[in-house]
């Protein structure tokens, strides 16, 4: 069964920095792009990045370049979002999401894990 | 503000048939790009439901179905039922942004 299980939520101040964690299990991790999807309390989903299935190429939402980088362990199945310079608005449920599909422009968020929560607040 | 516009709220008795909307433009729907949809129960992760506009991932019941057209996509339910009530989202991709966008979300209620 494919598997994701984010992990490294917690309170940080404004300005502080965090480390999520995905782990993934039941499918082949390297051949497939993988996103981080957040969620503010009581809002919609906005997607917050992407790597590629190479492992080399990654991007970013507006809110977040600069300040926030994907990267990946294959050898541990792990996806990792590092974030710098938190701001308040930062505050959200992050996702670790699977993308399906043969054509970057339109893939789909096949298998979502169960989120972990990361407060920015003083 | 999403770059994909959804009614905040549909509802329907059970039974019915209700469509929530998502309206885009021409640097995502319009452009051609696919139009996905999850569905999210409150509390936990979204959930995969359409995929490339028209097709249902397997375990996904035949009372969902997803067409688009134009500058606009649309999730059909057939057959309502109250454990479909629960949150909807449309997402594809933008060209003017470089980015995945999802719409605003829908709020389906079983009357």
């Amino acid at each position: 069964e494919v598997h994701l299980l984010e992990s490294g939520g917690d309170l940080v101040q404004p300005g502080g920095s965090l480390r999520l964690s995905c782990a993934a299990s039941g499918f082949s991790f390297g051949t497939f792009a993988m996103s981080w999807v957040r969620q503010a309390p009581g809002k919609g989903l906005e997607w917050v990045s992407i790597l590629r299935s190479s492992g080399s190429n990654t991007y970013y939402a507006d809110s977040v370049r600069g300040r926030f980088t994907v990267s990946r362990d294959i050898s541990k199945n792990t996806l990792y979002l590092q974030m710098n310079s938190l701001r308040v608005e930062d505050t959200a449920i992050y996702y670790c999401v699977k993308m399906k599909g043969m054509d970057y422009y339109n893939y789909a968020m096949d298998v979502w894990g169960q989120g972990t929560t990361v407060t920015v607040s003083s | 503000q999403s770059v994909l516009t959804q009614p905040p709220s549909v509802s329907g008795a059970p039974g019915q048939r209700v469509t929530v909307s998502c309206t885009g433009g021409t640097s995502n729907i319009g452009a051609g790009y696919d139009v996905h949809w999850y569905q999210q129960f409150p509390g936990t992760a979204p959930k995969f439901l359409i995929y490339s506009n028209i097709n249902r991932p397997s375990g996904v019941p035949d009372r969902f179905s997803g067409s688009r057209s134009g500058t606009s996509a649309s999730l059909a339910i057939t057959g309502l039922q109250a454990e479909d009530e629960a949150d909807y989202y449309c997402q594809s991709y933008d060209s003017s942004r470089s980015a995945y966008v999802f719409g605003s979300g829908t709020k389906v209620t079983v009357l």
